[in-house]
């Protein structure tokens, strides 16, 4: 089956660091990703929707300066936490859609603590 | 807007035993449905989903749930529960079609932990 790696799955950064998290579908062409945070003993909230080549679309209240999303190619998407503070802190989890399909696979998330 | 309450954040049982972890939603347009499964520090793994056809959807590991438009549920069930099945669960819906084609909106979630 279809299969997204997503590195790295833990990370711990300094506060004003910056910090990469990317998501790369292995065996199938993701048109579009999407990433989401999940805080803690709560559900996922969508941060932004990218499709491959174009500029992504971020949800209401999500700062697109602070959260880069790059989609260059059609398997792999990047979300950039820049100058990072302790409130980024969270689970952030990626998922694909693979093309022509109504298909979504989920990365195994990354855990960024920012101290 | 769209939302979706899954109605209980916590489900005890016992091994071997039926369990049913509810969800109702709401939409104004038609929607697809989705249950996943999150085990600790891990991502999101699908178990089911209705896109259309029959309401009764059987899913991996021994899952299956039935929608019921006139009652916007889509309620997971399991005859028969393994310590294997403790994690939390997501229903999930998305809309059919339009502009927001492939956005998921997940409700809070139930963790299920099943006893010995």
């Amino acid at each position: 089956g279809a299969v997204v790696s997503q590195h790295p799955s833990r990370v711990i950064c300094k506060s004003g660091t910056s910090v990469k998290i990317e998501c790369r579908s292995l065996d199938f062409q993701a048109t579009t990703m999407f990433w989401y945070r999940q805080f803690p003993k709560k559900s996922l909230m969508l941060m932004a929707t990218s499709n491959e080549g174009s500029k992504a679309t971020y949800e209401q209240g999500v700062e697109k300066d602070k959260f880069l999303i790059n989609h260059a190619s059609l398997t792999l998407s990047t979300l950039t936490v820049t100058s990072a503070h302790p409130e980024d802190s969270s689970f952030y989890i990626c998922s694909a859609r693979e093309a022509g399909t109504y298909g979504y696979t989920f990365g195994s998330g990354t855990r960024l603590t920012v101290v | 807007a769209q939302s979706v309450t899954q109605l209980d954040s916590q489900v005890p049982v016992f091994e071997e035993a039926p369990v049913e972890l509810r969800c109702n939603y709401s939409s104004s347009v038609s929607v697809y449905l989705f249950w996943y499964v999150q085990y600790p520090n891990q991502g999101l793994q699908l178990l089911l989903k209705y896109l259309s056809g029959s309401t009764l959807v059987k899913g991996i590991n021994g899952f299956e749930a039935e929608f019921n438009k006139s009652q916007t549920s889509f309620h997971l069930r399991k005859p028969s529960v393994h310590i294997s099945d403790t994690a939390e669960y997501f229903c999930a819906i998305s809309n059919a079609g339009g502009t927001s084609y492939g956005k998921l909106t997940f409700g809070q979630g139930t963790i299920l932990t099943v006893h010995p």
